[in-house]
């Protein structure tokens, strides 16, 4: 069975661009979870879709955003990007709600220059 | 509001001796509690989970930790440490009302040879 997966794994751009960050969960999950990692600041909770809906959402700016498609996949989209953007974010999935854990996938790491 | 604590940044043991890596909570309602380990460069890995039933949760690669209502703890450990364990080490707990998970600053294994 196929883990999660992102991509790109890493990702430049320059400050005031835009970035798009895609993830695929595991077969059979319809929730997925997006968190920023940046050194120093731990684990920040980003967003929570499921079932193609946004659920909830962290303590970041408008300028984060995402959407889930039907396949269950998801875009994380980061506009207007700023330097202390560069981070590792990742993303997780599960079997919709519940306590069931949630798997990781290998991250995407996005410098901001 | 759902949180976790990892009072050590940072934990040093002797390859073959017992390890324990500490983690305490704050719940409102059941606690359900999670571990992960990062290696370097690489997402979150599972190794185990409390929802209810036994203390004593078995996990991967040898690890269990030991859930005590009382203390609101849920310690990492493992009978035997080995080199290959050195990583960092995320404690979790999930917000119930969100599906979220809620990770800890995370605390930083070195066992040493």
């Amino acid at each position: 069975e196929a883990g999660v997966t992102q991509s790109p794994t890493h990702l430049i751009k320059t400050r005031g661009q835009q970035a798009t960050l895609r993830c695929s969960p595991i077969s059979g999950h319809t929730s997925v979870y997006w968190y920023q990692q940046a050194l120093g600041l731990g684990l920040q909770f980003l967003l929570w879709y499921d079932e193609g809906e946004e659920r909830n959402r962290g303590n970041f700016p408008p300028r984060f955003s995402g959407r889930q498609f039907p396949n269950y996949s998801s875009e994380l989209n980061v506009n207007a990007l700023e330097l202390e953007d560069s981070a590792l974010y990742l993303c997780a999935s599960s079997r919709g709600t519940g306590n069931t854990e949630a798997f990781f996938g290998q991250g995407t790491r996005l410098t901001v220059v | 509001a759902q949180s976790v604590a990892q009072p050590e940044d940072q934990v040093n043991v002797a390859e073959g001796n017992p390890l324990t890596v500490k983690c305490t909570y704050s719940v409102s309602g059941n606690p359900y509690l999670f571990w992960y380990v990062q290696y370097p460069n690489r997402g979150l890995q599972f190794l185990l989970k409390y929802i209810t039933g036994d203390n004593l949760v078995k996990g991967s690669y040898g690890f269990e930790a030991e859930f005590n209502k009382s203390q609101t703890s849920f310690h990492l450990k493992k009978p035997s440490a080995l080199v290959s364990d050195s990583a960092l080490y995320f404690c979790a707990v999930r917000d119930g009302g969100y599906n979220k998970l809620i990770f800890g600053a995370g605390t930083r294994l070195a066992v040493h040879p």
